[in-house]
């Protein structure tokens, strides 16, 4: 079964620094990888996906991620961060089960920004 | 269109209580998913409808909880005999036959006092 790691619960960052969030999975075969991004009291939004291909993957909002196989990791960066990029960060694995994505969620990461 | 939604937004229910959630996926989508997700935790897979087949509800923690989609559109999650443990935020989401990515609605926060 796959699994998802996210090793930072809580990341603050100064506005307009840059923002690594960290994730790193567990699947047996190419995975499929995905960064939601989650406001409080909305439900998840799709920042970007890694299918195959291009290994930088680029997403709404200015974000970007990197699939690392080598590493098993799949971060999420910004250059700029802006107080509105405050939220919950979730990162996850699919895997074709039957014909279907079964998603798997890490715990997130929580962003606060601060002036 | 119109993105997922899901009804009610909030839900205060006492312990024993029975429950129903409701969620409208985007129209066409055939692939239509439950999750839980617990303060301070990502969501959690409950089950999987393609169409109005449930394949798979291999994540549903008891016999308590119950979910259909009928006509293959509206689902509608049923929890019977409410516990605190069901406390959680669901979300409904759906995807198209083609495509990968799933789309989330803003979910129900459920409080079982």
């Amino acid at each position: 079964a796959q699994s998802v790691t996210q090793p930072d619960i809580h990341i603050t960052v100064s506005e307009g620094a840059s923002l690594e969030l960290r994730c790193n999975y567990s699947y047996g075969a190419t995975p499929y990888l995905f960064w939601y991004v989650q406001s409080p009291g909305q439900g998840l939004q799709l920042l970007l996906k890694y299918f195959s291909g291009d290994t930088l993957v680029q997403g709404i909002k200015g974000f970007e991620a990197e699939f690392k196989r080598s590493q098993s990791s799949f971060n999420l960066r910004k250059p700029s961060v802006h107080w509105s990029d405050a939220a919950e960060y979730f990162c996850a694995v699919g895997a074709q089960s039957g014909g279907y994505q079964k998603v798997t969620f890490g715990i997130g990461t929580k962003l606060q920004v601060i002036p | 269109g119109a993105g997922v939604s899901q009804s009610p937004r909030y839900k205060v229910a006492k312990r024993g209580q029975d429950v129903a959630l409701r969620c409208d996926p985007i129209s066409g989508h055939v692939s239509l998913f439950w999750y839980q997700q617990a303060l301070g935790q990502g969501p959690e897979f409950l089950t999987y409808f393609q169409n109005e087949a449930q394949l798979d509800k291999s994540g549903l923690p008891s016999d308590r909880f119950f979910a259909e989609r009928p006509e293959g559109s509206v689902s509608t999650l049923k929890i019977q005999r409410t516990q605190q443990e069901d406390s959680a935020v669901y979300l409904c989401a759906s995807s198209g036959l083609a495509r990968y990515e799933q789309y989330f609605g803003p979910g129900t926060r459920l409080t079982v006092t």
